[in-house]
């Protein structure tokens, strides 16, 4: 059973530009999380999403962030003219419907801006 | 918001031995989930051990235990005969019970000394 997969592993992008990141959830799951780790800090939650829906998204930055989860195909995170500070790690997490205490976390895409 | 505090940036304990690692978390409810999550040079989240607020009895997954004091809010893991494979980052996190997201604290870095 495969884990969480998150691609791509490492992005690098130049100011200004748009990253992507995609994620698809364990065998089962149709919930996922999205958590950004900045350096030196814990991870911090940005939003949740059931398929087709954003649950709740109150971490996430007002501007240049969206995120969806189609009814096929995986979560997609996007950063729009990313920035410096925008560089981090994004974590995906996902779970069974009713079990978010139990949530299975990716390897995380580690973005570089430059 | 919660709160969840690590307090040791880092750790260090020689191969064999026990280590204790401190989490200090704030909250007014009384259902929640503690978990300690390792973090490997990987970066890869690893799932180490789940409590449950409601459960008295502390959690215990082979090397790695916790001692829960409901009361004084507090979460620390021992980690015993401990092995070079432990090295990591370690964050101790909360979530609510009827919460979507978990806080994490901004974690300790353990070095095992050989």
């Amino acid at each position: 059973n495969a884990g969480v997969m998150q691609n791509p592993r490492h992005l690098v992008r130049r100011r200004g530009q748009e990253a992507r990141l995609r994620c698809s959830p364990m065998k089962g799951h149709s919930h996922v999380y999205w958590y950004r780790q900045l350096p030196e800090e814990g991870l911090k939650f940005m939003v949740y999403l059931q398929k087709e829906n954003i649950i709740d998204e109150s971490g996430m930055p007002k501007e240049r962030f969206s995120a969806e989860f189609p009814k096929e195909g995986p979560s997609i995170l996007r950063i729009q003219q990313v920035v410096r500070g925008d560089s981090a790690a994004y974590f995906c997490a996902s779970s069974r419907p009713g079990q978010g205490y139990e949530q299975y976390f990716g390897p995380g895409t580690r973005l570089t801006v430059t | 918001a919660q709160t969840v505090t690590q307090s040791q940036p880092e750790m260090s304990v020689q191969e064999a031995e026990t280590v204790t690692l401190s989490c200090t978390y704030d909250t007014s409810e009384s259902d929640y989930y503690l978990f300690w999550y390792k973090q490997p040079p990987s970066r890869q989240m690893i799932l180490v051990i789940r409590q449950e607020a409601y459960k008295q009895q502390n959690a215990t997954e082979n090397r790695f235990s916790v001692n829960f004091q409901k009361a004084a809010k507090s979460f620390s893991l021992k980690i015993s005969d401990s092995q070079l494979g432990d090295a990591a980052m370690y964050f101790c996190a909360y979530r609510s019970g009827g919460g979507n997201q978990f806080y994490f604290g901004t974690g300790t870095s353990l070095t095992v000394i050989p």
